[in-house]
C-alpha cells in the first residue's frame, strides 16, 4: 500500500518570499508518478506539478518547483515570490496501484501568506 | 472551470433520505473517480471507474452505491448514511487509468454532504 506523509500541518511565509512544503512518500511500485495539488477556500483540488518518478530532473511550473530524490522518496514543493493567490491547502499524492487504484494523499499543508 | 461539474454543491441529508451526486466532466476522459475528504485526514479513494467499468471499490460500505452510465457522467447514490458520512465528496477524471501523463486527475468543485 501507498502512504503519504507531510509533516507540516501549517506554514507561513511573507509576499515575495520563499517557501519549501515537505513531502515523504512509500510505494512499492518501480514507476510511479507523483503531484502536488493546490486546494483554495473555493474547495476545487488543482493541479501544482507533476512528476514522472523514471525522470531524474526535477519538474517546475513557474514560480514552482520540486526538489524530487528517489532514493530518499521525498518530494518537496518550492514555490518562489510567494503571492497572496498562493494562500491554499496543497496536497502531495502518489499514485497507486500503476494507476489502478487512483491517488493516495498526505494530510495536507496549510499554507497562509502573510503580507 | 476545470470540465468536472458537481451537483448539488451543498446537500444536507437526514439518515432515513435517499439522495444522488452527479458529476460530470466535458474533458473526454475515460477514467473518473470518488473521492470522500473529511477534516484532519487525506482524501480517500472510494470508486474507481475505466471506461464504464467499475475496477476500484475501496471497502465502501454498501449505503454508497457507484453508477457510470458512461465515461462523461458519474453518480453516486446515497441511503440510510450516518453521520459520520458526512464530507467533502470530490469527484475527479482523468484521461484514463496507466495512462502517459499517469493519474493526472482533474477534480470537480465537491458536494458539501451534511447527514442529520
Amino acid at each position: 500500500a501507498q502512504t503519504v506523509t507531510q509533516s507540516q500541518p501549517e506554514m507561513s511565509v511573507q509576499e515575495a518570499e520563499t517557501v519549501t512544503l515537505s513531502c515523504t512518500y512509500d510505494t512499492s511500485e518501480s514507476d510511479y508518478y507523483l503531484f502536488w495539488y493546490k486546494q483554495p477556500p473555493s474547495r476545487q483540488m488543482i493541479l501544482v506539478i507533476r512528476q514522472e518518478a523514471y525522470k531524474q530532473q526535477n519538474a517546475t511550473e513557474n514560480r514552482f518547483s520540486v526538489n524530487f530524490q528517489k532514493a530518499a522518496k521525498s518530494f518537496s514543493l518550492k514555490i518562489s515570490d510567494s503571492q497572496l493567490g498562493d494562500a491554499a491547502m496543497y496536497f502531495c499524492a502518489v499514485e497507486s496501484g500503476g494507476g489502478a487504484d487512483g491517488l493516495t494523499f498526505g494530510k495536507g499543508t496549510h499554507l497562509i501568506i502573510q503580507p | 472551470e476545470t470540465g468536472v461539474t458537481q451537483t448539488p454543491r451543498h446537500l444536507v441529508m437526514g439518515m432515513t433520505n435517499k439522495k444522488s451526486l452527479k458529476c460530470e466532466q466535458h474533458l473526454g476522459h475515460n477514467a473518473m473517480y470518488w473521492y470522500k475528504q473529511s477534516a484532519k485526514k487525506p482524501l480517500e479513494l472510494m470508486f474507481v471507474y475505466n471506461f464504464k467499468e467499475q475496477t476500484e471499490n475501496n471497502s465502501v460500505p454498501s449505503r454508497f452505491s457507484p453508477e457510470c452510465p458512461n465515461s462523461s457522467h458519474l453518480f453516486l447514490h446515497l441511503h440510510t448514511l450516518q453521520p459520520e458520512d458526512s464530507a467533502l465528496y470530490l469527484c475527479a477524471s482523468s484521461q484514463e487509468i496507466r495512462g502517459p501523463r499517469g493519474t493526472e486527475a482533474f477534480f470537480g468543485q465537491g458536494t458539501r454532504l451534511t447527514v442529520v
